[in-house]
């Protein structure tokens, strides 16, 4: 089967810097994307192409991707942060958009 | 402003059949690709159903695969997904959403429950 690996949960203290991983064999090779979904809410694209912000997300909001990990970065943690964050790819081989699991981000 | 609003969902019982419509607005809807994704209750996200922006192409998460159709008309700018053989697993938030460049979801709709039970 198909896994993308996202760790469950992250905690963080408000103002200090939260990362999200995201791993898969040769994850480096694919352009992986990041969604955040409030509670109750539809997901909203944050990253694309690995650290694109798309208009409207705050520059807190970074990515990278490389070897095994492609990692979603948020700098300076605020309340409303606290979210579930996705990570999201397209396998050009397989014609399969795959998500990983999720991780529940907690602002302490 | 792109907007996406999803209906159709509701109670149905195993076995039986639902259709959900997205109706899209703000964008040149033939031109995308488009999508459904799903997320059971406190679950993540699942990747359903995409189809091509002429409806010539269309791929499904094998789960689904000869119970769910997804399918689109120009016309009416919208976009639907025919599920039949319901099973309780398939009970979810299911969500239109657009797809950009062939690879990620730039915009998503409210999303539609569909909860399958006797």
């Amino acid at each position: 089967s198909y896994v993308l690996t996202q760790p469950p949960s992250v905690s963080v203290a408000p103002g200090k810097t939260a990362s999200i991983t995201c791993e898969k064999d040769n994850i480096g090779g694919y352009s992986v994307h990041w969604y955040q979904q409030r509670p109750g809410q539809a997901p909203v694209l944050i990253i694309s192409y690995d650290s694109d912000r798309p208009s409207g997300i705050p520059e807190r909001f970074s990515g990278s991707n490389s070897g095994n990990t492609a990692t979603l970065t948020i700098s300076g943690v605020e309340a409303g942060d606290e979210a579930d964050y996705y990570c999201q790819l397209w396998d050009t081989r397989s014609d399969l958009w795959v998500f990983g699991g999720g991780t529940k981000l907690t602002v302490l | 402003e792109v907007q996406l609003v999803e209906s159709g969902g509701g109670l149905v019982q195993p076995g039986g059949s639902l259709r959900l419509s997205c109706a899209a607005s703000g964008f040149s809807f033939g031109t995308y690709w488009m999508t459904w994704v799903r997320q059971a209750p406190g679950k993540g996200l699942e990747w359903v159903a995409s189809i091509k922006e002429d409806g010539s192409e269309k791929y499904y998460v094998d789960s689904v695969k000869g119970r769910f159709i997804i399918s689109r008309d120009k016309a009416k700018n919208s976009l639907h997904l025919q599920m039949s053989s319901l099973r309780a697993d398939d009970t979810a938030v299911y969500y239109c959403a657009r797809i950009n460049q062939l690879d990620h979801f730039d915009y998503w709709g409210q999303g539609s429950l569909v909860t399958v039970s006797s």
